[in-house]
């Protein structure tokens, strides 16, 4: 069955540094795939979106890689600030219609 | 003020009791749709529209339905014949099912089942 794993363990990183956060994924061929953050008690919020046939996309602090050989994508939040503490969610999606499916996200925390 | 929203914020049920929670969006929208998030879980979809008068089941609608009679509503009742309906709430819209139609999500209902 279609898998979306990213790490349940909460990321503990020091103000300053790049935070990584891995999502994997295993019986899915996602036509693209998308990073949210979510706050305690709120919505999540869509950060970044890259297609399958692109290796890497920026936005300001943000940097999402896709490599579907190793079936993977990371999120590199540079410069962390504690303001970054959140749960970050991937979703992928299949081609044609947009309705993603969201892995369960990981716990960032930025330690001032 | 662009935006999606949610009420209440919190609801408390007694068990076999139906409950209906709200979603409205301003964003003119033709999408909506509902998720469930349970702790360490990652959303689940159970219902979604594409235009008005028209839905369809996501993975999990069993104990669910909802309606969609205006563009900017679509509420979604928790009937008693859900199960294990503790849990948070989302309601999201997009302006189509298109892979660049980016979902934004109201702030959640958060359901207690007492």
């Amino acid at each position: 069955s279609q898998k979306i794993e990213q790490n349940s363990e909460a990321l503990n990183i020091q103000e300053g540094k790049t935070a990584t956060l891995t999502c994997n994924y295993t019986n899915y061929s996602p036509a693209y795939l998308q990073w949210y953050r979510q706050d305690p008690g709120r919505g999540p919020v869509f950060l970044l979106l890259i297609r399958e046939n692109e290796k890497e996309k920026r936005k300001e602090r943000l940097k999402v890689t896709f490599d579907t050989t190793l079936k993977q994508s990371l999120l590199h939040i540079t410069a962390s600030q504690p303001a970054d503490s959140a749960t970050y969610l991937c979703a992928l999606g299949p081609g044609g219609s947009y309705i993603p499916t969201f892995g369960r996200g990981t716990s960032l925390i930025v330690h001032p | 003020d662009g935006g999606i929203t949610q009420s209440p914020k919190y609801l408390f049920r007694k068990e076999g009791q139906n409950v209906t929670l709200s979603c409205e969006q301003n964003l003119n929208h033709d999408a909506m749709y509902w998720y469930r998030q349970d702790p360490g879980q990652g959303l689940r979809l159970i219902y979604y529209s594409q235009i008005v008068n028209d839905f369809q089941k996501g993975d999990i609608a069993e104990g669910y339905s909802v309606s969609r009679e205006k563009k900017e509503s679509f509420p979604l009742t928790v009937t008693s014949a859900q199960k294990n309906p503790t849990a948070f709430y989302l309601c999201a819209s997009s302006a189509g099912l298109g892979v660049t139609d980016t979902q934004y999500f109201g702030p959640g209902t958060r359901l207690t089942v007492l």
